[in-house]
Parts: C-alpha cells; structure tokens; sequence
C-alpha cells in the first residue's frame, strides 16, 4: 500500500498570501496517478489538480501543482477566502487506492 | 452535467445492513467506473473500493472484503453499495465518485450512515 503523508497538518495563512501543500508517498507515484481535492464542511470533495499538472475544469489559475516521484506540492498562489478548506492528495494509480490524511488550511 | 446523486441518510442498529444508491447522468454509463469513499467524524478520506459498469469488475479495499458489495443497474444508472454487519465505527459520510484508476470526479452529495443502538 502506498503510503501519502501530508504537510504541514494544519496551515495558518492570511488571504492573499501564497501557501504551499506537499504530499509524500511512501513509494513512487508515477505523474499521471496523483491528484489534488479540496474540501469544505458540508460538500463533496472537489478535485482541483489531476495528473499532478493539470487544472480541473473550472479550476482558478492560481491552483497549481507539481512535483515527481515520491514528492507532490499544490500551491495556491494568492489567497482567497474561499480557498480556507481541507486539502487532500490522492494516488489512484495503485490498489488499494490511497488518500493523504489531509492539510487543513485556515485563516490566520 | 455529469452528476451523481445518492440516497438519503440511514440510521441502522448494529449488525444490520445499509445499501446507499448513486444515480450517475450525463455521461455514457458504462464507460466510467465509480469508486466509494467514506469519510468517519474528525477522520480523512478512505476508499472503499470500486466497481466498472461496463462488466462488473470490482476491486474492495482489503479492510472491506467480505462484508462489502458493490452493483449496478444499467437500466437506471445507478450503483449500489451495501455494507453488511454493521459496527459503530461504520458511522461515517459516504460518498460515490466518477473515477478508478483515474481522478475521482464528480462526487455524489453524500450519504450519511449512522449506526446506534
């Protein structure tokens, strides 16, 4: 089982400041595997990044993600409020399919 | 617009049974599988498995098997998830998503299983 660990668990940031999630997987993940979701209180989950690049549809410009290997960032460049939520990894490439146990994402 | 859309919340003693139902439309049935993903209070997301319309396959997170079962109609294009012996830890939202080994996306509204004495 591939393992995603999160950090930093909880991230305490101020609306138009630049936060920085990362995502660890305890073997490699190939790019194609790794998605982004956020999630609020009270909804779906929402998938924001797929395939570690790319922008679901509908998805502001200032989500980005990256990475390779065992090591994926999302990075939202500009704050907005709507942006304050969970945010969880995913790798689907590999059974069982497997989620990070989230960054929390609050308003400091 | 692709959407998912489930069935209300449950309350079940435990060891009883819940089916919870998701109703895709918008997209070719068939063509997507759907997973299941169950959230408990306070906890992250856990994937539970997943089945493929077009032939049935399933594929269940060890930590299910033997209690879980995941169906479809392909008349109604819905697919169902029934959870069998029922514990309290089983309390939690779950959630159908469009996607296997790709993205997960849409997700259903959620289904809300409680399980009290």
């Amino acid at each position: 089982e591939i393992v995603l660990t999160q950090s930093p668990g909880t991230l305490s940031l101020s609306p138009g400041e630049r936060a920085t999630l990362s995502c660890r997987a305890s073997q490699s993940v190939a790019a194609t595997y790794l998605g982004w979701y956020q999630h609020k209180p009270g909804q779906a989950p929402r998938l924001l990044i797929d395939a570690t690049f790319s922008r679901a549809t509908g998805i502001p410009d200032r989500f980005s993600g990256s990475g390779s290997g065992t090591d994926f960032t999302l990075t939202i460049s500009r704050l907005e409020p709507e942006d304050f939520a969970v945010y969880y990894c995913q790798q689907y490439g590999s059974s069982p399919i497997t989620f990070g146990q989230g960054t929390r994402l609050e308003i400091k | 617009q692709v959407q998912l859309v489930q069935s209300g919340a449950e309350v079940k003693k435990p060891g009883a049974s819940v089916k919870v139902s998701c109703k895709a439309s918008g997209y070719s049935f068939t063509t997507y599988g759907i997973s299941w993903v169950r959230q408990a209070p306070g906890q992250g997301l856990e994937w539970m498995g997943w089945i493929i319309p077009y032939n049935d396959n399933t594929n269940y997170a060890q930590k299910f098997q033997g209690r879980i079962t995941m169906t479809t109609d392909t008349s109604t294009t819905t697919v169902y998830m029934e959870l069998r012996s029922l514990r309290s830890d089983d309390t939690a939202m779950y959630y159908c998503a469009r996607g296997t080994h790709r993205s997960f996306d849409p997700w259903g509204q959620g289904t809300l299983v409680t399980v009290s004495s």
